[in-house]
């Protein structure tokens, strides 16, 4: 099974770009989280869904969007990047019900 | 605003020590608790889980939970150099339908040979 998978695994955008980040998950689950994590710190909750067509804001969600239009598939889209964008992103996949999550392997992105 | 608190650290422990965690939450309904640990440039990964007072057992691992003083921690026995990484304590959102979960901004453990 591949998990989560994410990509791509690193990008540099120019301040105002847009760009998508990819997430998708063989494992069935409901649940899916888009995730940051500046030097140093925890993972800050930008966006989350509990089921295809549901999804709700985290702690961040200012300066991304998401959908969710199959079980599979979870993707983040930055609009108009900004500097404070620059963060390693993660996709998380769960069960839900207390379960523990599945992480992708991130995707590191620097805004200059 | 939830919040899950942590020492950053770095815990320096020799190789064979006992390495203790510590955590606490500021959401008083939380069920659920999670320890899960980070590699540098890798992605978190599940080591420990608990959801009943007390403590639980896992290999080198024990979590160990307190509801009442809303505290979680984190031993490893037998520290080897091996788990030297940051250790994130992870709450699940007491809020009902909206399975979140909330992180700390971790612990990074040194073991050193």
């Amino acid at each position: 099974n591949a998990g989560v998978t994410q990509t791509p695994k690193f990008r540099i955008l120019k301040i105002g770009q847009s760009m998508t980040l990819q997430c998708t998950q063989d494992m069935n689950h409901n649940y899916m989280y888009w995730y940051r994590q500046d030097p140093g710190m925890g993972l800050k909750l930008i966006y989350y869904s509990v089921g295809a067509g549901i999804t709700d804001k985290g702690e961040v969600p200012n300066g991304y969007n998401v959908s969710r239009s199959t079980t599979e598939d979870f993707p983040l889209r930055l609009e108009l990047a900004a500097p404070s964008q620059t963060s390693v992103y993660f996709c998380a996949s769960s069960t839900g019900q207390g379960g523990k999550l599945f992480f992708g392997s991130g995707t590191q992105l620097s805004v200059l | 605003q939830k919040e899950v608190e942590q020492n950053s650290g770095p815990l320096s422990v020799p190789e064979g020590a006992i390495a203790s965690l510590n955590c606490t939450y500021s959401d008083r309904g939380s069920q659920s608790f999670f320890w899960y640990r980070q590699y540098s440039g890798k992605s978190p990964e599940l080591i420990m889980f608990i959801y009943s007072n007390g403590d639980k057992e896992d290999g080198r691992f024990t979590a160990q939970l307190n509801k009442a003083s809303q505290y979680v921690s984190l031993l490893i026995r037998d520290s080897q150099p091996s788990d030297s990484a940051t250790y994130l304590c992870a709450v699940k959102d007491s809020e009902e339908r909206t399975y979140k979960y909330i992180f700390g901004t971790g612990t990074r453990l040194k073991v050193l040979a």
